[in-house]
């Protein structure tokens, strides 16, 4: 059962262009929501986070927007190049769980055309 | 700054054939994790450990075993490979302390079953 559902599973951007990927997830118990970065032969990297005390959170060109009531968290990528080509993942865990485990969604390959 | 290492890169095993996937970390990070990476899936996860001699399944566990003697190594063991194992693996560490959520990702072993 899949508990982080990530959409759209591809996008294509132009350079400049806003990129926004969504993900809902059905664990009420879930405090912590990361998104993940991943570079073709490479292990994901962590871009940024958000906890479920804020709505929003911002980091240079990447935001997460987070609706608790509604379970659903989203990346937007301002002004998208084409070096943020790459797959991302958004993922959550229950930060006081033992093992603070990472429920994945299945990625969005992000493609920015110059 | 090593932090996450897998061997090897790359494999192609034989069915029926058994390898184990080496992980070591050097963050001294308590918390280790195995995850598999299947095409548009995401990772799920397949094994994860809280500490030196502790082991716990994660949602896939069929097929693998895994070990964890010292706070740096946690190898994965695949007996009797089968083609459904074909994956890319990844190894992650976190420290394991509450409020400390980062985990670090390995590059990666892409596994082969033919």
């Amino acid at each position: 059962q899949q508990q982080v559902k990530q959409s759209p599973q591809s996008l294509i951007v132009q350079k400049g262009g806003i990129s926004i990927i969504n993900c809902a997830y059905e664990n009420t118990a879930f405090d912590y929501f990361p998104w993940y970065q991943q570079f073709p032969g490479k292990g994901p990297a962590l871009l940024i986070a958000i906890r479920p005390d804020v709505s929003e959170k911002k980091e240079g060109r990447f935001t997460i927007s987070f609706n608790k009531s509604a379970k659903q968290f989203s990346l937007h990528i301002m002004d998208s190049q084409p070096g943020d080509s790459a797959t991302y993942f958004c993922a959550a865990s229950p930060v006081a769980a033992a093992g603070n485990k990472l429920t994945f969604g299945g990625g969005t390959r992000v493609l920015v055309k110059p | 700054n090593a932090g996450v290492t897998q061997t090897p890169k790359f494999r192609i095993l034989k069915i029926g054939q058994s390898m184990t996937l080496q992980c070591t970390q050097d963050m001294n990070h308590n918390y280790m994790y195995w995850y598999r990476q299947d095409p548009g899936m995401g990772l799920k996860l397949i094994y994860y450990s809280v500490g030196a001699g502790i082991t716990d399944k994660g949602e896939v566990p069929n097929g693998y075993n895994v070990s964890r003697s010292t706070t740096e190594d946690f190898p994965l063991r695949l007996e009797l490979a089968a083609p459904s194992q074909t994956s890319v693996y990844f190894c992650a560490s976190r420290l394991g302390q509450v409020g400390n959520t980062e985990a670090f990702f390995g590059q990666g072993t892409r596994l082969t079953v033919v």
